[in-house]
């Protein structure tokens, strides 16, 4: 099974900072990567995709990169919406996810 | 517009059984891979089970593996989870999602509670 880690586990920031955050895989996930937001109450929103694909609808403030075993998703000013668990999540082998980033604010 | 809405949770005792409905919708079902996920009170997200377009194809995390069946019926657009011997570690929120290479698309999500 592919294990992903992510880092910080909470990060404190204030509207407008940059956001990034990061995540590890055990083994090669090659681009296979995805990012996810998770608000109270509510499901899970895809931001990014296959690594750094923004789906559709995301704002052009989050982006993601890396590849392999090492990835980073970024938003560069942050808005009061954006504060939230964030998920990484693997499909090279199945589906597993990382435990998650939680980004309050400060 | 696609929605995915979850039916069927609710509390149940240990070694209890359940079955989840998904009702798809604003989409060809019959062209997807659906999977559930699961998410524990508090915790983080956990694959459960995975169906092909035409039920060709299933599989199963572990903690599912026979105990757990996952079917769909493309003709009424929807998907479901058959949960037998259920345990308290199997509480959680259970969401329908579509599958396109990634997760593209979550219902809302059913809360099932396993009690005694």
């Amino acid at each position: 099974e592919i294990v992903l880690t992510q880092s910080p586990a909470t990060l404190s920031l204030s509207p407008g900072e940059r956001a990034t955050l990061s995540c590890r895989a055990s083994q090669s996930v090659s681009s296979y990567l995805a990012w996810y937001q998770q608000k109270p109450g509510q499901a899970p929103r895809l931001l990014i995709y296959d690594a750094s694909n923004r789906a559709t609808g995301i704002p052009a403030r989050f982006s993601g990169s890396g590849s392999g075993t090492d990835f980073t998703l970024t938003i560069s000013s942050l808005e009061p919406e954006d504060f939230a668990v964030y998920y990484c999540q693997q499909r090279r082998s199945w589906f597993t996810f990382g435990p998650g980033t939680k980004l309050d604010i400060k | 517009q696609v929605q995915l809405v979850e039916s069927g949770g609710g509390l149940v005792k240990p070694g209890g059984s359940l079955r989840l409905s998904c009702a798809a919708s604003g989409f060809t079902f019959s062209d997807y891979y659906m999977s559930w996920i699961r998410q524990a009170p508090g915790k983080g997200l956990e694959w459960v089970s995975h169906i092909s377009s035409r039920s060709s194809y299933t599989n199963d995390a572990d903690s599912a593996k026979g105990r757990f069946t996952i079917s769909r019926d493309n003709a009424k657009n929807s998907l479901y989870l058959q949960m037998n011997s259920l345990r308290a570690e199997d509480t959680a929120v259970y969401y329908c999602v579509r599958v396109l290479g990634v997760i593209d698309y979550w219902g809302q999500g059913t809360l099932v509670t396993v009690s005694s």
